[in-house]
């Protein structure tokens, strides 16, 4: 089964507003990974956050890991209609050694 | 930082044909790779565990004659889907092992489309 969740699975906002994703997980891990995928279009990746880290940045990207609670969340502040995409978190896991993918969710930037 | 170069990006076949992805890691010797498969609309489903130099692990209900995996070097894993149809259209993505460094980062490709007609 996947390892990840993520919730919302869909998410609508305003341009301008913040968007937060929360992405779940089941085992031990070594790090995890955000990524976006425009409708159609392959993913890119935005970050890496390893199990050592606690909170990271990149632009107008926010992503927070606790690995107490086998749970990281995804910040974009300052939406913009161009964000809207579906994010998926990617775990790599520790002892099998695999990495495996949340459902995702949907942001819709509005205008 | 590392890099994984999927190959095709994009690629059409007809029914019944076979066709073949490559997953390269670009600066890094990769001893692991993974390959994903994609429904529209849905998350990336892990299809099986490519080792260097020994035979592929595929996750349950993954069809092994299905798809063909060859990891021959440790650069280099190929996904062949075998007498393709159209149901096997989907979007396919790889993912290589960076043994080297802390917590033995994964790494992706951008994947490959495939469209069977």
């Amino acid at each position: 089964s996947q390892q990840g969740e993520e919730d919302p699975q869909a998410l609508s906002i305003q341009e301008g507003e913040n968007a937060t994703m929360n992405c779940s997980y089941k085992t031990s891990i070594n790090n995890l990974q955000w990524y976006r995928q425009n409708s159609g279009r392959g993913l890119v990746h935005l970050i890496l956050i390893r199990s050592n880290e606690r909170e990271k940045h990149s632009g107008r990207l926010r992503v927070t890991l606790d690995t107490s609670k086998k749970s990281s969340s995804l910040l974009i502040t300052a939406s913009r209609a161009a964000d809207t995409a579906s994010y998926f978190c990617a775990t790599a896991q520790t002892n099998a050694g695999k990495s495996t993918f949340g459902d995702g969710t949907t942001l819709t930037v509005k205008p | 930082g590392a890099v994984v170069s999927q190959h095709p990006s994009w690629v059409i076949c007809k029914s019944g044909t076979s066709v073949k992805i490559e997953c390269r890691s670009l600066d890094f010797q990769a001893t692991t790779m993974f390959w994903y498969r994609q429904f529209p609309k849905q998350s990336l489903m892990l299809m099986a565990t490519s080792n260097e130099g020994s035979k592929a692990t595929y996750e349950q209900g993954v069809e092994k004659d299905k798809f063909l995996i060859n990891h021959a070097s440790l650069t280099l894993s190929t996904l062949t889907v075998t007498s393709a149809h159209p149901e096997d259209s989907s979007f396919y993505i790889c993912s290589a092992r960076d043994p080297v460094g802390f917590g033995n980062t994964i790494y992706f490709g951008e994947g490959s489309w495939l469209t069977v007609v």
